[in-house]
């Protein structure tokens, strides 16, 4: 059974770096039918796409935090990971991993429960 | 960055109604278009996937269609459990974005 779950910090100081680990059960993260997300979601607020990454190490990311993100991959551990620099309030938010099933076209079929990383001194 | 617009985006119905939940993208992206269910606390759940395919283990009375720009979620006859938040996604083009969201609320 695909599982994933995120672990990190729930607190962070702005100006700091966010980190957060994606450790995934189930499936190999070397897996070439996937990519491995990341998703945020402010408190009552809709989702955004953070970024991806694919076994490669091939990566993309938004363009709206794309100058502060890094998504990175640990086959060893089967796990990934989310840098985001320079934080402030506005990225307090439930940050979610996430599969992206490939091929004709993409999906988000599995999901970790999301943890809360709040921005503040 | 490819817009995606739903609408309604709350309705109240009952248990029992169809119900009919409508995207809009900013341009073409047939058949790139998932819906997703979350419920409150919890983590988004795929239901759709290109535009009209059923997810595994997904109730039959969720249906997908559409194409080009628009798109439409469907839910033949509303249960309990199905009150709750709908998104559609784009997987057209990067950065994949988002619709703000449907709440489904009991009338």
């Amino acid at each position: 059974q695909v599982q994933l779950q995120e672990s990190g910090p729930g607190l962070v100081k702005p100006s700091q770096t966010l980190s957060l680990t994606c450790t995934v059960s189930g499936v190999s993260i070397s897996s070439d039918s996937y990519y491995w997300s990341w998703i945020r979601q402010p408190a009552g607020k809709g989702l955004e796409w953070i970024g991806r990454i694919y076994t490669s190490g091939s990566s993309s990311y938004n363009p709206s935090l794309e100058s502060r993100v890094t998504i990175s991959l640990d086959t060893s551990k089967n796990q990934f990971s989310l840098k985001l620099r320079s934080v402030t309030a506005a990225d307090t938010a439930v940050y979610y991993c996430a599969r992206d099933r490939w091929g004709d076209t993409s999906n988000l079929d599995y999901w970790g429960q999301g943890t809360l990383v709040t921005v503040s001194s | 960055d490819i817009q995606m617009t739903q609408s309604p985006s709350s309705l109240s119905a009952s248990v029992g109604d169809r119900v009919t939940i409508t995207c809009r993208a900013s341009q073409s992206i047939s058949p790139y278009l998932n819906w997703y269910q979350q419920k409150p606390g919890k983590a988004p759940n795929l239901l759709i996937y290109a535009a009209s395919s059923l997810q595994s283990g997904v109730p039959s009375r969720f249906s997908g269609s559409g194409s080009g720009t628009d798109f439409t979620l469907t839910i033949s006859s509303l249960q309990p459990e199905d009150f709750a938040t709908y998104y559609c996604q784009q997987t057209y083009s990067i950065p994949l974005t988002f619709g703000g969201g449907t709440k489904v609320e009991l009338k």
